[in-house]
C-alpha cells in the first residue's frame, strides 16, 4: 500500500523559514517524480513544486518568486520542502503527492503563517 | 502559466441522475488532463488521468473525454458518495495548474 507522510508543519511568524518532509512507502520512490501541492483554508489546491524521479528538473509555482526550494533523497524516500521568508498568504495544508499526475496523496502538514 | 476554468461552480443533482462537468484550458494541453475529487477533510482522490482513463479501483459510473483546451467529466448516475467538489488539473506543462472546482449538491 502507497503510503505518503508529511511533516514539519507548524505556526510561524511571517519572514521566517521552515523545512517539509514526505516520507513515502509502498512504491519505488525513485522511479516516480513528486509534488507538493498546498491547499489554502476553503480554496481548491495549487501546484508549488515538482520534482522528476532524478532530481534533473524541478519547478515551481510562479507566485513563489523563489522562495520555496524542492529536493529529495531517495536513499531515504523522502522529499523536502525548504520555504523561505513566508508570508500569511503560505498558510495552508500542504500535500505531497506522487507521480505524473497525483494518484496518491498524503494526509497534508498544515503551516500557519501569523504575528 | 495554463489556466483552467471549470463551469459551473455549483451543480445541483437528484440521487440516479448524470452530472456533466466541463474544463477548459487557456491553450492546448493535449489529453494531459486529470480530475480530482475531494470531500470535506479528505486530500483529493484522483479519478481519471489522460482525459479519459479510469485511475485504479474508480467505478465505471465515472468518465472522462476531450482533447486540447475542452475537457468533459461525467458522473453517469449519482450516488450519495459522489456529492463532493471535483478540480481539473493540466499536467501538460509547469506550472501545472488546477480548476476552481465544480461543487456537486443535492438537489
Amino acid at each position: 500500500e502507497v503510503q505518503l507522510v508529511e511533516s514539519g508543519g507548524g505556526l510561524v511568524q511571517p519572514g521566517t523559514s521552515l523545512r517539509l518532509s514526505c516520507v513515502a512507502s509502498g512504491f519505488t520512490f525513485d522511479d516516480y517524480a513528486m509534488h507538493w501541492v498546498r491547499q489554502a483554508p476553503g480554496k481548491g489546491p495549487e501546484w508549488v513544486s515538482g520534482i522528476t524521479w532524478n532530481s534533473n528538473k524541478t519547478g515551481y509555482a510562479d507566485s513563489l518568486k523563489g522562495r520555496f526550494t524542492i529536493s529529495r533523497d531517495n536513499a531515504k524516500n523522502s522529499l523536502y520542502l525548504q520555504m523561505n521568508s513566508l508570508k500569511p498568504e503560505d498558510t495552508a495544508l500542504y500535500y505531497c503527492a506522487k507521480g505524473y499526475w497525483f494518484d496518491s496523496w498524503g494526509q497534508g502538514t498544515l503551516v500557519t503563517v501569523s504575528s | 502559466e495554463i489556466v483552467m476554468t471549470q463551469s459551473p461552480a455549483t451543480l445541483s443533482v437528484s440521487p440516479g441522475e448524470r452530472a456533466t462537468l466541463s474544463c477548459r484550458a487557456s491553450q492546448s494541453v493535449n489529453n494531459n488532463v486529470a480530475w480530482y475529487q475531494q470531500t470535506p477533510g479528505q486530500a483529493p482522490r484522483l479519478l481519471i488521468y489522460g482525459a479519459s482513463t479510469r485511475a485504479t479501483g474508480i467505478p465505471a459510473r465515472f468518465s472522462g473525454s476531450g482533447s486540447g483546451t475542452q475537457f468533459t467529466f461525467t458522473i453517469s448516475s449519482l450516488q450519495s458518495e459522489d456529492f463532493a467538489v471535483y478540480y481539473c488539473q493540466q499536467y501538460n506543462y509547469w506550472p501545472q495548474t488546477f480548476g476552481q472546482g465544480t461543487k456537486v449538491e443535492i438537489k
